[in-house]
Formats: structure tokens, sequence, C-alpha cells
């Protein structure tokens, strides 16, 4: 499979724990976005990188959440000290250009009890 | 008032129908648009993308824009139970990230 991948699928944590998400692009994409949905909305952007550098952070990616590109190929979403209003689908998706369509993994579901 | 807006539905129509949803947005400078589908518990899936003022046809689907009113439509002929989904329309940003931006979506409905 050459899409975006994401693991896990699911996450269920308790109030409190850190969750880390990874993504995995389309190969040849540099770019790579995550975004987060809650049910009923749109996703609503976090942050992006183009390859390793993280470019731009929403006013939503509170100092509790973490994203890194190491090498610029697969991504990580840190969750820390994780809290109810935290459950959402986090979604990934990669562009090979500024101007290309934007690509979504399968998201990670995020549940916080 | 919302960057993309769009009416919540849902929108029901019978099987073969054409199936119409409608998209806002206030960013003058928006050059592109796009469409796509969300299945429930599934993630989006692009369907149409279209930069230029008039239709963009592909197969079943049709995307219709007017940048000078500021909407853009997307039209689905002979609409199947299996288009019931989630239609997400999507705005980038006028700017070098180019992120998305969401409209809530219009959930459509496709009755046998």
């Amino acid at each position: 499979d050459t899409g975006v991948s994401q693991d896990p699928r699911h996450k269920i944590t308790k109030r409190g724990q850190n969750v880390t998400f990874r993504c995995d692009p389309i190969s040849e994409h540099n770019r790579l976005y995550w975004y987060r949905q809650t049910l009923g909305q749109g996703p609503e952007f976090l942050t992006y990188f183009q390859n390793e550098a993280q470019l731009e952070k929403s006013r939503l990616l509170s100092d509790r959440f973490s994203a890194e590109r190491p090498k610029g190929s697969f991504s990580t979403l840190e969750i820390q000290r994780t809290e109810q209003g935290d459950s959402a689908m986090y979604l990934c998706a990669s562009s090979f250009s500024q101007l290309s369509e934007q690509f979504f993994g399968p998201g990670t579901r995020l549940t916080v009890l | 008032q919302k960057e993309v807006e769009q009416n919540s539905g849902p929108l029901s129509v019978p099987e073969g129908a054409i199936a119409s949803l409608n998209c806002t947005y206030s960013d003058r400078g928006s050059q592109s648009f796009f469409w796509y589908r969300q299945y429930s518990g599934k993630s989006p899936e692009l369907i149409m993308f279209i930069y230029s003022n008039g239709d963009k046809e592909d197969g079943r689907f049709t995307a219709q824009l007017n940048k000078a009113s500021q909407y853009v439509s997307l039209l689905i002929r002979d609409s199947q139970p299996s288009d019931s989904a989630t239609y997400l329309c999507a705005v980038p940003r006028n700017n070098a990230g180019n992120m998305l931006t969401f409209g809530g979506g219009t959930r459509l409905m496709v009755k046998p």
C-alpha cells in the first residue's frame, strides 16, 4: 500500500497519560500535515512540515502537543497529560508540493477516559 | 463569519437524482478548492478539485466555481446509495503552507 499510513488506528487512554501517534506519508511527498477532527465537524489544521522543518503551528496546538519529523519522512505527534477534550480523530495528510492536493491517512481515533 | 461554510444537512435525494452540494468561502484571494468525501468513521477522500471559474467534470461529479460570488458547488449525477457520506469543502489558506480550511461538511443521504 503506497498511501498515507497511521499508527495506531485506535487509542484509548486515561486522563493524564501521554500518547504518541505516528504518520508515514506517501514516500515522495515532502509536505506533511496534522489535523484534528471532532464529531460533526470538519478537520482542523494543527501543524505542518516541509521536509523536517515544522513551519507552522495552529493556536489549537497547546504546549501539551508536540510534533516531530526528524528525517523528513515519518512524523510523530505526542500529546502529554491528555485531557478528555483531546478525544478526537487525528488525521495526517501529505502532499508533493505547495500547490498539490493533500491525501489523508486513515486517522488515529483517540478516546480519553 | 466562518471561513468556509456548508449546510450541514442532511440532504436527502432519491437514487438516480442529482445531488447539489454548496460551499461558500470568505477569502477572496483563494485560488483552489477541494471536495472530499468522508464515510462515517473513515478519513476524508479527495474526489474533486477546481482552480478556474466554471465547471469541471469527472465522471458523475461536476465541480462548479464562481469566484465573484465566492461559492463552489459539487453536483453528483445519478446518485447512488453508495454516495451517502459527508462531503467536505476545503480551501487552502493563501500562504506558503497551503494548509486546508474545511467547512463543517454536508451529510448526503441517497435513498434507494
